[in-house]
C-alpha cells in the first residue's frame, strides 16, 4: 500500500509567478484536501476534491486552484505568488466515503511541498 | 464558526515526567476529533479519532480523552523519541473540511 506522494519537495519562485504543485494519492483513496502550513501553524484548509469536484473551500483568494484527475491523484496551483505564499503545502488523501462512517474522515499526508516565494 | 485552540503552544519535559496537552474545540455537530503528530519537515501522522465525549484511546504511552468542550493528550512516562508537535483538528456536520489547531511543541529532555 503506497502513502502519499507529493512533488515537487522544494521550491523557489519569484513573486508574481505561477506554481503548480502535484500529489498522488492514497490507493483506496477518492478525496483529496489541500493545506497550506506557515511556520510554526497549524496546518490551514485551501480545498478539498471528491470525485473530480471541489467539495469545499477555506479562505483562500481565486489564484488558488486546484484539479482531481480520474485516478484521484490531484494538483493545486497558485497564480500571482505573493510573499505571504511562502509556506509547507500538504496533501491529505481519505476514504471518504459515507458521512460519520469510521475511518472516513482520516487524514493520510504527505511530506508536503515547501515553497519559497521571493 | 468552528474553531480549535492548543495549549500550551510549547511544553519541555525531563524524560519520564507525565504531561497533558490540551485542545479546547468549538464546533456545530462533532464528527470527529483527531489527534495528529508531526515531525520536522514530515506531514502529519494520524494517532487518534475520537467521537463523542466520555470515548478515549490509548497507543503506548499516549492516551486521549474528549469532553463536550476539550480533548486531553496524555503522555505517560514520555521518552526523547515522542518530541513532535501534536496537531489536534475537529470535523464539524457544516463543513466537508478538517480544522486544525496550531499545535504544541513538545520536547522531551534525556
Amino acid at each position: 500500500e503506497t502513502g502519499v506522494t507529493q512533488s515537487p519537495t522544494h521550491l523557489i519562485k519569484t513573486r508574481g509567478q505561477q506554481v503548480t504543485l502535484r500529489c498522488s494519492s492514497q490507493s483506496g483513496h477518492n478525496t483529496v484536501s489541500w493545506y497550506q502550513q506557515a511556520l510554526g501553524q497549524g496546518p490551514q484548509f485551501i480545498f478539498q476534491y471528491y470525485r473530480e469536484e471541489e467539495n469545499g473551500r477555506g479562505n483562500f483568494p481565486p489564484r488558488f486552484s486546484g484539479l482531481q484527475f480520474p485516478n484521484y491523484s490531484s494538483e493545486l496551483n497558485v497564480n500571482a505568488l505573493e510573499l505571504d505564499d511562502s509556506a509547507l503545502y500538504l496533501c491529505a488523501s481519505s476514504p471518504g466515503g459515507l458521512a460519520g462512517a469510521s475511518g472516513a474522515n482520516v487524514l493520510t499526508f504527505g511530506a508536503g511541498s515547501r515553497l519559497t516565494v521571493l | 464558526e468552528d474553531q480549535v485552540t492548543q495549549s500550551p503552544e510549547a511544553l519541555r519535559l525531563q524524560e519520564g515526567e507525565s504531561s497533558s496537552l490540551n485542545c479546547s474545540y468549538t464546533v456545530s455537530g462533532l464528527r470527529g476529533l483527531f489527534w495528529y503528530r508531526q515531525d520536522p519537515g514530515k506531514g502529519p501522522e494520524f494517532l487518534f479519532t475520537l467521537y463523542s465525549a466520555g470515548e478515549e484511546k490509548e497507543k503506548e504511552r499516549l492516551k486521549a480523552t474528549l469532553t463536550k468542550k476539550e480533548s486531553f493528550l496524555h503522555i505517560t512516562a514520555p521518552k526523547p523519541e515522542d518530541s513532535a508537535t501534536y496537531l489536534c483538528a475537529v470535523k464539524g456536520s457544516s463543513a466537508s473540511k478538517i480544522i486544525f489547531g496550531s499545535g504544541t511543541r513538545l520536547s522531551i529532555r534525556p
